[in-house]
């Protein structure tokens, strides 16, 4: 069964600092990858997808994230955070024409 | 275009009773999905809906819980005999058919408060 894994339950960076958010995922085939943002109140958006390719895939707000098959990983990052990136973030995998299976959400608390 | 729409956006309800909440997706999108998240956790798959095909209703916690659409269009979750674990926030999410790389786009949510 698939399963995705954020380590980190609350992440608290500078403005201004860079940002890595992690995640692991289990699938038992090529994954579909997806980082959403919910901020709060708010619907998730999505960040960023990763299907086949580039590793390296770019997305909304200046986030990035890469793919790494061999550490079965696809971390978020983003070189200079801004108040407004203050969030919950999710990684989620899945496949064409079915559920996303989401990790539990790692929540970014930025600081002046 | 316009987004996938969710209301009521908040619900209260007393323990017990019935609740419905309804969902609007995206025009075109034959894919639609419900998801529940209660605070602080992440989403929990509830059921998923594609064309015409049998919906996916694996993540139904229980019976109380059900789902319909009819065709490509609206809607609606649930929830008989609401319990106070219930409360969360519900969220719905559509997309392309499946034959597509596909991305899910959610609304809003309803927020279900069983006092």
């Amino acid at each position: 069964a698939q399963s995705v894994t954020q380590p980190d339950i609350h992440i608290t960076v500078s403005e201004g600092a860079s940002l890595e958010l992690r995640c692991n995922y289990s699938y038992g085939a090529t994954p579909y990858l997806f980082w959403y943002v919910q901020s709060p109140g708010q619907g998730l958006q999505l960040l960023l997808k990763y299907f086949s390719g580039d590793t390296l895939v770019q997305g909304i707000k200046g986030f990035e994230a890469e793919f790494k098959r061999s550490q079965s990983s696809f971390n978020l990052r983003k070189p200079s955070v801004h108040w407004s990136d203050a969030a919950e973030y999710f990684c989620a995998v899945g496949a064409v024409g079915e559920k996303l299976t989401f990790g539990t959400g790692t929540r970014l608390t930025i600081i002046p | 275009g316009a987004g996938v729409s969710q209301s009521p956006s908040n619900k209260v309800t007393e323990k017990g009773k019935d609740v419905e909440l309804r969902c609007d997706p995206i025009s075109g999108h034959t894919a639609l999905y419900w998801y529940r998240q209660r605070l602080g956790q992440g989403l929990e798959f509830l059921i998923y809906f594609q064309g015409n095909s049998a919906p996916d209703k694996s993540g139904l916690p229980s019976d109380r819980f059900s789902a319909e659409r009819t065709g490509e269009s609206v809607s609606t979750l649930t929830i008989q005999r609401t319990q106070q674990e219930d409360s969360a926030v519900y969220l719905c999410a559509s997309s392309l058919d499946r034959g597509n790389f596909y991305e899910q786009y959610f609304g809003p949510g309803t927020r279900l408060t069983v006092t």
